[in-house]
């Protein structure tokens, strides 16, 4: 049972490229949900879902997007980096929402912008 | 504005040891309060749930306790191993099903 996978593990982008991170669970959760952990910092909410074709911001949205067409996959587009978005990236899932059901974490994709 | 404050920033004990934690919260209205571990390069992983009711709960050797009157919450750690080296972070639901309020966590150094 593979979890929640995250890929790549590390990337390195130059200012105004753009990239997709990947995200894949296996748990059949409806909730799925993008972070970014910054030091000194709580997580903080980018993107979520609650189910395929549904998706919502979080507190920190802009400069990335989201899509879920499926209930497994939740890719995380960067639509033009920025040196300001230089930071660890997790995507997590749960059954219910976060308030009701644990969330489970990827493992993180630590991305530089250069 | 709610907010979850966590201390120490970082802890640093000899194996054997016991440790406490600190969690207090400013969060309104308040719906359950979770601990998380994040082990190095790694995400987190949920240890324990505290609900409004709950004073008390333990998993294994990590006892959370909650008072909801002080809106204080603390992770005590009993006989800590190598393995227990981590970040600890509390995390504070409210009305939103879908957004959490997180603290920043504590970093605790286990040396042997």
């Amino acid at each position: 049972n593979a979890g929640v996978t995250q890929t790549p593990k590390f990337q390195v982008l130059k200012t105004g490229q753009s990239m997709t991170l990947q995200c894949a669970q296996d748990m059949n959760h409806e909730y799925m949900s993008w972070y970014r952990q910054d030091p000194g910092m709580g997580l903080r909410l980018i993107h979520y879902s609650v189910g395929a074709g549904i998706t919502d911001q979080g507190e920190v949205p802009n400069g990335y997007n989201v899509s879920r067409s499926t209930t497994e996959d939740f890719p995380l587009r960067l639509l033009s980096a920025a040196p300001s978005q230089t930071s660890v990236y997790f995507c997590a899932s749960s059954r219910q929402g976060p308030r009701n059901s644990p969330l489970h974490f990827g493992n993180g994709t630590r991305l530089t912008v250069t | 504005k709610n907010q979850v404050e966590q201390s120490p920033q970082s802890l640093i004990i000899l194996e054997g040891k016991n440790c406490t934690l600190q969690c207090n919260y400013t969060v309104s209205p308040f719906s359950n309060l979770r601990w998380y571990k994040q082990d190095t390069g790694r995400g987190p992983v949920s240890l324990t749930i505290m609900t409004f009711s709950e004073n008390t709960k333990s998993n294994g050797r990590y006892t959370a306790t909650l008072d909801a009157d002080t809106k204080q919450s603390s992770l005590h750690i009993t006989a800590s191993q190598l393995s227990d080296s981590a970040s600890y972070i509390c995390v504070v639901s409210w009305d939103s099903n879908y957004q959490l309020i997180w603290g920043a966590g504590t970093k605790l150094i286990i040396k042997p």
